[in-house]
């Protein structure tokens, strides 16, 4: 089973604050993506790489940052956190076949 | 405007019954679809993925496609407690080299013994 691995599981901040979630994936997958899941709202993608240096806009990119620093890691920064960026947040990574494969989570709340 | 409509919103079932959810796509180029089964506290999991027309089943789950309608369901027989879950249907997104998928609001599934 493919393994990717969310850090930390739970985060609060304050508005204003920095934030980086960090995800870490040992499958040797080119594709990793970051999701927010809200409810009804479902999952909704934030960015996405192909490799390492690589960034792909997603649908709901404002106010978030990301870098690929290598093929196994990928990372999610929030510079200025809003109350509207609390959210749970997913991590996944895919091979060529497509399928994605998903972390435990971040929840954050930003206060 | 949601491009992946999922209805029921919740659904309840008895164990040992069946179980049908329904997901729409808005756009015609949205043409590859996906289930995916999230447990409480737990990352999605892919289910089962379906590309072409008519049904395909995996174990007690069966998919089936509706291309001209864009339309998918999903049918879970024989329920257990363990189907208990938040459901997502999800297309591959052709505008991104089909990588990244677009996901619906789920449909909630509940169980009961």
């Amino acid at each position: 089973e493919a393994a990717v691995t969310q850090s930390p599981r739970n985060k609060v901040t304050v508005t204003g604050g920095n934030v980086t979630l960090s995800c870490r994936q040992t499958n040797s997958h080119n594709y990793m993506y970051w999701y927010r899941q809200d409810t009804g709202h479902g999952l909704r993608l934030i960015h996405y790489s192909y490799g390492a240096g690589n960034l792909q806009i997603g649908d709901v990119p404002d106010g978030y940052k990301a870098t690929r620093t290598t093929q196994e890691d990928f990372f999610l920064l929030l510079e200025l956190a809003s109350p509207s960026q609390t959210s749970l947040y997913f991590c996944a990574s895919s091979d060529w076949g497509h399928t994605l494969y998903f972390g435990a989570g971040t929840r954050l709340s930003v206060l | 405007q949601q491009k992946v409509q999922q209805s029921p919103e919740s659904l309840s079932v008895p164990e040992g019954g069946m179980a049908s959810l329904n997901c729409t796509s808005s756009d015609r180029n949205f043409q590859y679809f996906w289930w995916y089964r999230q447990h409480s506290g737990e990352g999605p999991k892919a289910l089962m993925s379906i590309f072409s027309d008519g049904d395909k089943k995996e174990g007690r789950f069966t998919a089936h496609l509706n291309k001209a309608s864009l339309h998918v369901s999903l049918h879970i027989r024989d329920s257990q407690p363990s189907d208990s879950a938040l459901y997502f249907c999800a297309v591959s997104d052709p505008t991104r080299g089909g990588r990244a998928l677009i996901f619906g609001t789920g449909t909630t599934v509940s169980v009961s013994p």
